[in-house]
């Protein structure tokens, strides 16, 4: 069965500094994954996902996340943080035998001024 | 383009009763699926929905019950609701089955007392 795990529920960073948000995966096939930003109050936005090809995926807002295969990693970065880009972050990986994301337990990351 | 919309934005009921939500899908998306969000839980799948039909199911009881309708518009149903049922449904949108790029609304924000 596929799982998903996000390192940390809480992340903290101060603004300009380097986001890392952590994502590891289990899947017996090749899997397709996704980042999904949920801003406050809000419902959850595609930030990048990866299925095929370059591992190296670019998204939206100065996001991007590496497939890394030998390490089962899908980690999301953005070199400099903004007071904006606070909002609790998803990794999901889809199965592919029914079509159903299965979801990490969620990040938030926190922007210190 | 307007998006997905999702009636009421909030929502408080007792012990016992019963709930609809609504969710309008993005023009010209014909699947909907519907999450359950907690912050112990994550997000949790529920049902997903496609040409009016059923596609998929989450491990929720029978209580927790669907339907789509011919111009692609949803409802999700929660009979004898229990403290437990508290939390934000999200409802999701995409232009295919199967599709994991997905467009979320708001949310319905169900407190149960």
């Amino acid at each position: 069965a596929q799982s998903v795990t996000q390192l940390g529920s809480h992340v903290s960073v101060s603004e300009g500094a380097l986001v890392l948000l952590r994502c590891n995966y289990s899947s017996s096939v090749p899997p397709y994954l996704f980042w999904y930003v949920q801003y406050p109050n809000q419902g959850l936005q595609l930030l990048l996902k990866y299925t095929t090809g370059a591992t190296l995926v670019k998204g939206i807002n100065g996001f991007e996340a590496e497939f890394k295969k030998s390490e089962t990693s899908f980690h999301l970065t953005k070199p400099s943080a903004h007071m904006s880009d606070a909002a609790e972050y998803f990794c999901a990986v889809s199965d592919r035998s029914n079509y159903q994301l299965i979801w990490g337990a969620g990040t938030k990351l926190i922007i210190k001024p | 383009k307007a998006g997905v919309t999702q009636t009421p934005r909030y929502l408080i009921k007792t012990r016992g009763q019963q709930v609809t939500l609504s969710c309008s899908p993005i023009s010209g998306h014909r699947s909907v699926s519907w999450y359950q969000q907690t912050p112990g839980q994550g997000l949790q799948f529920l049902f997903e929905y496609f040409s009016e039909t059923q596609r998929n199911k989450g491990n929720f009881p029978g209580r927790f019950s669907g339907r789509q309708f011919s111009n692609s518009r949803s409802e999700m149903n929660v009979s004898t609701l229990e403290l437990g049922d508290s939390a934000l449904y999200l409802c999701a949108s995409s232009l295919d089955q199967g599709d994991e790029k997905l467009f979320f609304g708001s949310g319905t924000q169900l407190s149960v007392l």
